[in-house]
């Protein structure tokens, strides 16, 4: 199972909303990311936790909040967005051994839109 | 990460080779070249990466210059389902680096194949 799944495919929310987004992979990887790409431009990298413990925050503002409940999962909580954080939310993993071989497997993404 | 220079759209006729170039004059010794492909909306699937070696796998040929401040992949009889946007990046390999967990994305050439 070489799969990185995300779930919604779709999210529609209001501004006073919270939603969470939820990722999961089966392969053993220790490392998950969360990446923001907004229409026509390139993935931007959020958050990574590595054995479950946060690693890199970029700066994101506090109305995401990351979550790596255990090895497999991993949550984006999500409050009092903006309608500029709409975006596709990509999630990946990686093994998180630091090596040559330190391949990314990405989800499908969460098609978020905020109103 | 070092930064990468990518022509920002490129074409091919179906059957053909795909040749992308990638410019990386300021890479260092320790950083892998890496190629990624994002098909419309989609997350990005990993191509191949290489370090100073060149390196072939089932999908390309990643072809690194002696000097290491370019690279170039190749896909060697492109189909209508390789049109996508592909990406060069640059990053520290082995555990403890600095920018480890990061991958950080480039604008990326976008590869059209026609029939």
């Amino acid at each position: 199972d070489t799969e990185v799944t995300q779930t919604p495919k779709h999210l529609v929310m209001g501004m006073t909303n919270k939603k969470s987004l939820k990722c999961e992979q089966h392969m053993g990887h220790r490392a998950m990311y969360w990446y923001k790409q907004k229409a026509k431009k390139p993935p931007e990298l959020m958050f990574v936790y590595s054995y479950e413990k946060l690693s890199i925050n970029e700066s994101v503002p506090s109305r995401f909040s990351p979550e790596c409940p255990n090895s497999s999962l991993l949550n984006l909580h999500l409050h009092a967005l903006q309608p500029e954080d709409s975006a596709l939310y990509l999630c990946a993993s990686s093994q998180a051994g630091g090596g040559r071989d330190e391949k990314l497997f990405f989800g499908s993404g969460t098609q978020l839109s905020v109103l | 990460d070092a930064k990468t220079t990518q022509p920002p759209s490129m074409d091919c006729a179906e059957g053909r080779a795909a040749n992308l170039p990638c410019n990386h004059s300021t890479i260092s010794g320790n950083e892998y070249v890496y190629w990624y492909r994002q098909i419309h909306s989609q997350g990005p699937q990993y191509i191949i990466h290489g370090l100073k070696n060149n390196e072939t796998n089932e999908m390309a040929s990643l072809i690194i210059t002696e000097d290491r401040k370019s690279s170039t992949l190749i896909l060697p009889h492109a189909t209508l389902r390789d049109t996508a946007v592909y990406y060069c990046i640059v990053r520290v390999g082995g555990a403890g680096g600095t920018s480890y967990g990061k991958l950080t994305f480039g604008q990326g050439t976008i590869l059209t194949v026609h029939p």
